[in-house]
């Protein structure tokens, strides 16, 4: 089954971009795999699926600045001018055949 | 608009049983694939259970054989029955609805609702 590893913590400042990575285990690399952005003490939130190619499908009201990208085993998700409000937990997950909702550790993202 | 909203979490003593629902609008229950995933305080996300359309029910090796997932097509509502409770349940459990046609993430989520297992 895959297994996604992400780092535990990110920072970046007001207006700036950051890259997110969440690496998909040996044999896994051609998995598609989703975002989700968790604010504190809110629910998580769908943010888009990510094809092994690089082609992204955002979730309704996701704002532009959020964008994916892939390379090999690697899927990214870029946040582009950097608000106040991405200041959040953000995980990746996937699936296995035998197996739902597979997901990252999550990444906190601290806004500076 | 696709809404989910859970309900009938709260604290209840170490082997008790609890059930939650999630009450569905904007879409059909019965046409999706419907998962609960649990958060423990502090914690990450962690898949609990899923519904499939047809009806196959699958779970977490850690609650499995304790904890039933099943439906209400007329009520449009989901429910997770918990029982055996563990002080290691005590998480918030989101319901959410997965992208389907072969795509088993999920695209939606509900609010969450908040159990504790705690003498």
């Amino acid at each position: 089954q895959p297994v996604l590893t992400q780092s535990s913590s990110a920072s970046a400042s007001l207006g700036s971009s950051v890259k997110l990575t969440c690496t998909l285990s040996n044999g896994h690399s051609s998995y598609i795999i989703a975002w989700h952005q968790q604010q504190p003490g809110k629910a998580p939130r769908y943010l888009m699926k990510l094809e092994a190619s690089g082609t992204y499908n955002k979730g309704s009201g996701v704002p532009d600045r959020f964008s994916g990208s892939s390379s090999g085993a690697d899927r990214y998700l870029t946040i582009s001018n950097l608000q106040s409000e991405d200041e959040a937990d953000y995980y990746c997950e996937t699936w296995g055949s035998n197996t739902h909702g597979v997901f990252g550790g999550g990444t906190k993202l601290t806004v500076l | 608009e696709v809404k989910l909203v859970e309900s009938g979490g709260g604290l209840i003593q170490p082997g008790g049983s609890l059930r939650l629902s999630c009450a569905a609008s904007g879409f059909t229950v019965s046409t999706n694939y419907m998962s609960w995933v649990r958060q423990a305080p502090g914690k990450g996300l962690e898949w609990v259970s899923v519904i499939y359309s047809g009806g196959s029910t699958y779970y977490a090796d850690s609650v499995k054989g304790r904890f039933t997932i099943s439906r209400d097509n007329s009520k449009n509502t989901l429910y997770l029955q918990m029982n055996s409770l563990r002080v290691e349940d005590t998480a918030v459990y989101y319901c959410a609805r997965e992208a389907g046609s072969g795509y088993y993430y999920v695209n939606y989520w509900g609010q969450g609702t908040l159990v504790t297992v705690s003498a």
